[in-house]
């Protein structure tokens, strides 16, 4: 099976920069995905093919990638950024999340 | 407008069964891969199970993976999760999802609950 390991938590104060990892052997060779999900809501995707943005998300999210590893970045994090984030990858059948991280604007 | 709408979630004892369903609109369903991910309350989102856009393949985490059965029924828009042999852990939201390149949309969940 796959793991996915993300910090379980990130502060960032408003209008500064946001980073989350996320590490596994999997994403040397498949794409990630980024996930934000709020309390009491489905979640959101926010990033595709580890930094492509999807229509309607804001450009101060993006994404990047090195070896086993990659990164979600929020430019000029703003108060309602604060939610949950998990990454997502695929491969040979199977599929996993990122452990989560909270992200908390203040 | 996309609308997905899950279904069948409820309380079942341990060793019982239940038949997720997601009624699924706006969108052609038939072309869309899909899946179920769930979220025990408090806790991070789990994948479940996925299953191609003609029903031909399917795949399953290996915690679930020979009591869930995953199908959909393109002719009537819905996908469903058939849930056999029910543990305590399998208590969460179960979410379906339509899974595209370059999107996702969610439903909004159907609670599970496993407890005697």
């Amino acid at each position: 099976s796959y793991e996915l390991t993300q910090p379980s938590s990130v502060s960032v104060s408003p209008g500064q920069t946001a980073r989350i990892t996320c590490s596994g052997d999997v994403l040397a060779k498949k794409y990630a995905r980024w996930f934000q999900q709020k309390p009491g809501q489905a979640p959101v995707l926010v990033i595709y093919k580890d930094s492509e943005r999807p229509s309607g998300i804001p450009e101060r999210f993006s994404g990047s990638s090195s070896g086993t590893t990659v990164t979600l970045t929020i430019s000029g994090a703003q108060v309602e950024d604060e939610a949950d984030y998990y990454c997502y990858s695929a491969a040979d059948n199977m599929a996993v999340f990122g452990t989560g991280t909270k992200v908390t604007v203040l | 407008e996309v609308q997905l709408v899950e279904s069948g979630g409820g309380l079942v004892q341990p060793g019982g069964s239940l038949r997720l369903s997601c009624a699924a609109s706006g969108f052609t369903f038939s072309s869309y891969w899909m899946h179920w991910v769930r979220q025990a309350p408090g806790k991070g989102l789990v994948w479940v199970s996925r299953i191609n856009s003609d029903g031909s393949s399917t795949s399953y985490a290996d915690s679930v993976k020979g009591r869930f059965t995953i199908s959909r029924d393109n002719a009537k828009n819905t996908l469903y999760l058939q849930m056999n042999s029910l543990r305590a852990e399998d208590t969460a939201v179960y979410y379906c999802a339509s899974w595209a390149v370059a999107g996702t949309d969610w439903g909004q969940g159907t609670l599970v609950t496993v407890s005697s």
